[in-house]
């Protein structure tokens, strides 16, 4: 079975400045998808960035963006010129290829934004 | 373009009360629909998903049931409501698999909170 680990329960940031957030998982397949999440204070889960893992390239957006090591199992997720709206809850999933429909989520890392 | 709805958005619950979550999807059609359940503090937990009407998997054992009675609508229900039934519950859609890429999204609506007492 998979699993998906934040080892970062916290992190903080100063407005405008740059931060990481950390994701590892494990798996034994080789075609997945690999996502992560936000949760504001609303706690509506909203999209943040995609990654398909047959793809070398990392993926974007805007100001987000990953680092996905596929020999390490590692995705992590960097946000550039961090915004007070920035500030919540941020899920790494994964979800397999292979027929099965569930997203695996870790466990969450809140971020905070400091003024 | 494509929007999800729940409801209700928080609900409190007795012990031994029976439930019914809705979720509805517009502006797409054939969707796949799932529930998930959060504990507080927590990642989601997948419950239930739905690749059609009448076609239900459950993914954990559980005083739950989840029924589909039109394409776009996923219900949650339960009998009798336990005190850990508390939590967020999501509902979520994607297309349904075609094409890569594009299938593999989860879109999330805004949830229901339950209080089970």
């Amino acid at each position: 079975a998979q699993t998906v680990t934040q080892s970062q329960p916290e992190m903080s940031v100063q407005e405008a400045e740059t931060v990481t957030l950390s994701c590892t998982y494990d798996t034994s397949e080789s075609d997945y998808y690999l996502f992560w999440y936000k949760q504001p204070p609303s706690r509506q889960m909203i999209l943040v960035i995609r990654q398909e893992a047959y793809k070398q390239q990392n993926a974007t957006e805007n100001r987000f963006s990953v680092n996905f090591q596929k020999a390490a199992k590692s995705f992590s997720l960097k946000i550039s010129d961090s915004q007070l709206g920035d500030a919540a809850m941020y899920f790494c999933a994964y979800k397999s290829n292979f027929g099965n429909e569930k997203l695996t989520f870790g466990t969450g890392t809140r971020l905070t934004i400091i003024p | 373009s494509q929007t999800i709805h729940q409801w209700p958005a928080t609900l409190v619950q007795p012990v031994g009360s029976p439930l019914s979550l809705e979720c509805t999807v517009e502006g797409t059609s054939n969707p796949n629909l799932y529930w998930y359940r959060q504990a507080a503090g927590r990642g989601l937990q997948l419950l239930f998903y739905s690749i059609g009407i009448d076609q239900i998997s459950s993914e954990v054992p559980q005083n739950l049931s989840a029924s589909r009675p039109q394409d776009r609508q996923f219900i949650l229900s339960s009998k009798k409501l336990l005190l850990s039934d508390s939590g967020f519950y999501l509902c979520a859609w994607s297309v349904r698999r075609e094409v890569r890429e594009v299938q593999e999204t989860q879109y999330f609506g805004p949830g229901t909170r339950l209080l089970v007492l």
